[in-house]
């Protein structure tokens, strides 16, 4: 099992252009969740899906969409990327529904520099 | 505005010492208490997690002692090693909401 994969790995923007990022988990889990971690800030929630075919919005949603592709895919879409959404993406998935009492499984990363 | 609130954020510690690493959280509907750690270039992994209807959990080298009464939480480690030189993370929530705190960045000395 390869757990939780994301692509890619490192990406430079320039502001203004869009890219999408991509989650995937081979574990069957329900739940899965998109961070962006900032340095002393911690990990914030941008958006997340609680089982196929739903998605709402976390802590952070402003300039991103996201798509829960099939049980197995949720992917984050940056449409006009800003300097401000520098960061590292951290996608997550849990077996249950909620982040209670559920352990995360984490991604290794997505580093976004926005020039 | 810092649901919870994590210090140090930088911590050396001497191999075989104790590592000490404290949160404080805000909202009382908060029911799940986790520390992640996290090596470089990997994500979060869940390390121990705590419920607050105990006031210790430990789980080899690693202890929470929680405070419900305080909203204070810590984590422990015991015979620190290099090897876990890592940023720890504590986090507060519920179904509904979970927050985390900034991180500590520990380094253990051989």
């Amino acid at each position: 099992n390869a757990g939780v994969t994301q692509t890619p790995k490192f990406q430079v923007l320039k502001t203004g252009q869009s890219m999408t990022l991509q989650c995937a988990q081979d574990m069957n889990h329900n739940s899965m969740y998109w961070y962006r971690q900032d340095p002393g800030m911690g990990l914030r929630l941008i958006y997340y899906s609680a089982s196929e075919g739903t998605t709402d919005k976390g802590e952070v949603p402003n300039g991103y969409n996201v798509s829960r592709l099939n049980k197995r895919e949720f992917s984050l879409r940056l449409e006009s990327a800003a300097p401000s959404q520098t960061s590292v993406y951290f996608c997550a998935s849990i077996r249950g529904w909620g982040r209670t009492y559920n352990e995360q499984f984490f991604g290794p990363g997505t580093r976004l520099t926005v020039l | 505005q810092q649901q919870v609130k994590q210090s140090p954020q930088s911590l050396i510690v001497q191999k075989g010492g104790i590592s000490i690493i404290n949160c404080a959280y805000e909202n009382t509907a908060f029911d799940y208490f986790p520390w992640y750690q996290q090596f470089p270039g990997k994500g979060p992994a869940l390390l121990i997690a705590i419920r607050p209807d105990v006031s210790e959990k430990k789980e080899g080298r690693f202890t929470i002692s929680f405070n419900k009464s305080a909203k204070q939480f810590s984590l422990h480690i015991m015979d620190s090693q290099p090897g876990d030189s890592a940023t720890y993370f504590c986090a507060a929530g519920n179904n509904n909401d979970m927050r985390f705190g900034a991180g500590t960045r520990l380094t253990v000395k051989p």
